[in-house]
């Protein structure tokens, strides 16, 4: 079965609000890793947290890890309607090398 | 720095041909992967590639499903005979590797069986 799990299934928010997506996954893992994909186009690769960091920031986005908890949640702050997308997190599994394991999803609709 | 490349973007096919999906990694990577994505589900890992060699392939359907990544070329999905079922969004993604993990995707190819 796939690794990862987001949590909400579906995400509908004003512009300007933060938008919170948790993620939780069942093995140890070297990394973790959260992408944007657009209807009908690819991924877009936004952040990656290793094992042993908890806490990452980039721009807008803000991503934690709970290793214990096996878990992570990306926060969107000020949302806007062009985040309206759905958001995956992929994990890398310790013990089979650099494969990534995608959950289902959460799709975020940000309404101007 | 061109992206992952993946080519066709469409491809329609029908019931009983061979289709044929390309994918050139970035520059300077050599680990390959392929995923599958159907209508409104996520991505199931189909198959790990490094250069001419096969890491992992334990999505991929044990009938009509292969993958190479020669030492010169693309990496090459192919799908023979293929079915409705068959009928997705197929990614592939590449990476350094060897501790540098981040995957970066191509745009996909549809695959359309009729």
């Amino acid at each position: 079965s796939q690794q990862g799990e987001e949590d909400p299934q579906a995400l509908s928010i004003q512009e300007g609000e933060n938008a919170t997506m948790n993620c939780s996954y069942k093995t140890s893992i070297n990394n973790l890793q959260w992408y944007r994909q657009n209807s009908g186009r690819g991924l877009v690769h936004l952040i990656l947290i290793r094992s042993n960091e908890r806490e990452k920031h980039s721009g807008r986005l803000r991503v934690t890890l709970d290793t214990s908890k096996k878990s992570s949640s990306l926060l969107i702050t000020a949302s806007r309607a062009a985040d309206t997308a759905s958001y995956f997190c992929a994990t890398a599994v310790s013990n089979t090398g650099n494969q990534f394991y995608f959950g289902t999803g959460t799709s975020l609709t940000v309404i101007p | 720095n061109a992206g992952v490349m993946q080519n066709p973007r469409h491809l329609v096919r029908r019931r009983g041909q061979e289709a044929r999906l390309r994918c050139s990694p970035m520059k300077g990577h050599s680990h390959v992967y392929w995923y599958r994505q159907l209508p409104e589900e996520g991505l199931k890992f189909m198959v790990y590639l490094q250069k001419e060699n096969i890491i992992d392939e334990s999505g991929m359907p044990k009938e009509r499903f292969s993958a190479e990544f020669p030492k010169e070329g693309p990496s090459i999905l192919r799908i023979q005979q293929v079915v409705r079922g068959d009928s997705a969004a197929y990614f592939c993604a590449s990476s350094l590797g060897t501790g540098r993990t981040e995957a970066f995707f191509g745009q996909g190819t549809r695959l359309t069986v009729v």
